[in-house]
């Protein structure tokens, strides 16, 4: 079947603009997460969705980022006002539900910021 | 932050060796797993080992957990070209899995031809 898709692939933009990655994860998995792996940090957690429950938001690097699963499918995550150190792969994964721990990762989104 | 620590940091070997990558982590666990990326883009899971196992294996691959030593071990027999990629361990602390998966630096394997 269809695992987890990102779209866009890349995305260049210029510092101070907002950009808006989206994620659709595989059908049926209630759990979805985001991740970032950058040069410097390695891959960290941002931020964690369960079916329609409202996310932990602490993982969070800063208020400039936030997320929204609508449906409890499609994920969005939003930058605002980027800065070149949001530069990074921002990686989706969805997960079954909680009997299932293994995560299913998307191809990734490459951000560029310049 | 990275809990876990995989070394080496990178690892060359000849077509047909056996490859050994090793993790370390700081606190207790659920589950430890194993993920493969190539080209810096998707990962793709490898292996899962609960806490309360000690070995397991899938194909030509073979993981092992040391609790005690906060430690685990991938082994890649017979390696193949197609197996040149980083490697990375990830644990899940439990919790429903509401806190993520937490990841090391990874470890850099090429296989020469």
């Amino acid at each position: 079947g269809a695992g987890v898709s990102q779209s866009p692939s890349n995305k260049v933009t210029e510092k101070g603009k907002d950009v808006e990655l989206r994620c659709d994860p595989i059908s049926g998995h209630t759990a979805l997460y985001w991740y970032r792996q950058s040069l410097g940090q390695g891959l960290e957690f941002l931020i964690y969705f369960q079916g329609n429950s409202a996310p932990d938001k602490s993982g969070l690097p800063s208020d400039r980022f936030s997320a929204e699963r609508t449906g409890g499918s499609v994920s969005t995550l939003t930058i605002q006002r980027t800065q070149q150190e949001d530069s990074a792969v921002y990686l989706c994964a969805s997960r079954p539900g909680r009997s299932t721990d293994t995560q299913y990762f998307g191809p990734g989104t490459r951000l560029t910021v310049l | 932050s990275q809990q876990g620590e995989e070394d080496p940091q990178a690892l060359s070997i000849q077509e047909g060796e056996n490859a050994t990558m090793n993790c370390s982590y700081k606190t207790s666990i659920n589950n430890l797993q194993w993920y493969r990326q190539n080209s810096g883009r998707g990962l793709v899971h490898l292996i899962l080992i609960r806490s309360n196992e000690r070995e397991k294996h899938s194909g030509r691959l073979r993981v092992t957990l040391d609790t005690s030593k906060k430690s685990s071990s991938l082994l890649i027999t017979a390696s193949r070209a197609a197996d040149t990629a980083s490697y990375f361990c990830a644990t899940d602390g439990g919790g429903g899995g509401a806190d993520g998966l937490t990841f090391g630096k990874g470890t850099h394997l090429i296989i020469q031809p």
